[in-house]
């Protein structure tokens, strides 16, 4: 079935150093990734998102690639402060109706002051 | 008006109670969902409605009863709930394009409703 993969499951970084993401996802179907940030006790909050026809975007200090031959997609943070601190999910969608999206396990980033 | 609310924020309930977690939005998205989410995991898809119609049912157990009364509404009816149940019960919607090149959209998520079953 679908599946979406993510590592590292815990990244530890200093601030101002930057953070990397990977997922991989199963489905080569699958033609949106959203990646989602949840801080502690808060609800999941979407941050950036690529589409299938598109390799790169940024948004300020975050960014995402993807490869779709490899079905591999990064999110890159760069200059991390302490509020980066939070789980952070790559998730994966196709286009069916009511868009089912698979979630990657998240990773836990601690950025140290 | 760009959120979904969730009601109530917290629930503890007996395994023979029933009753309904509530979640509405006036943004004008089509498509709805319910997730349930356990600590330190990631959410975990229960339903989806698109156009107020049943369109996913990840194999939830009857004891859960999804209903979407009008596009800006969605309910969770809960009987008979087991005390592993005790979760995060998320609700999410988002535009629903279906078959347009537009592709899919993200995710508004509400706070949750905090479940315990005892």
């Amino acid at each position: 079935g679908e599946n979406v993969e993510q590592h590292p499951s815990t990244l530890s970084v200093q601030e101002g150093d930057s953070a990397v993401i990977k997922c991989t996802y199963s489905d080569s179907a699958s033609n949106y990734f959203p990646w989602y940030k949840q801080e502690l006790g808060k609800r999941p909050q979407l941050i950036i998102d690529i589409r299938s026809n598109v390799g790169e975007k940024k948004d300020q200090r975050i960014a995402v690639t993807l490869n779709k031959t490899a079905k591999h997609f990064s999110l890159h943070i760069t200059e991390t402060q302490p509020e980066d601190s939070a789980v952070y999910f790559c998730a994966a969608s196709r286009n069916t109706g009511g868009f089912k999206t698979i979630f990657g396990a998240g990773t836990r980033l601690f950025v140290k002051a | 008006d760009t959120e979904v609310t969730q009601t109530p924020k917290h629930l503890v309930m007996g395994m023979t109670n029933k009753k309904s977690l509530k979640c509405e939005q006036h943004m004008g998205h089509r498509a709805m969902y319910w997730y349930k989410q356990k600590a330190k995991k990631p959410p975990e898809l229960m339903f989806v409605y698109s156009y107020e119609k049943l369109s996913i049912n990840e194999s939830v157990p009857s004891r859960f009863s999804p209903e979407c009364p009008n596009s800006s509404l969605l309910n969770l009816h809960l009987h008979a709930l087991q005390p592993e149940d005790s979760a995060l019960y998320l609700c999410a919607s988002s535009q629903d394009r279906t078959g347009s090149n537009q592709g899919n959209y993200g995710y508004t998520f509400g706070s949750g409703t905090r479940l315990t079953v005892v």
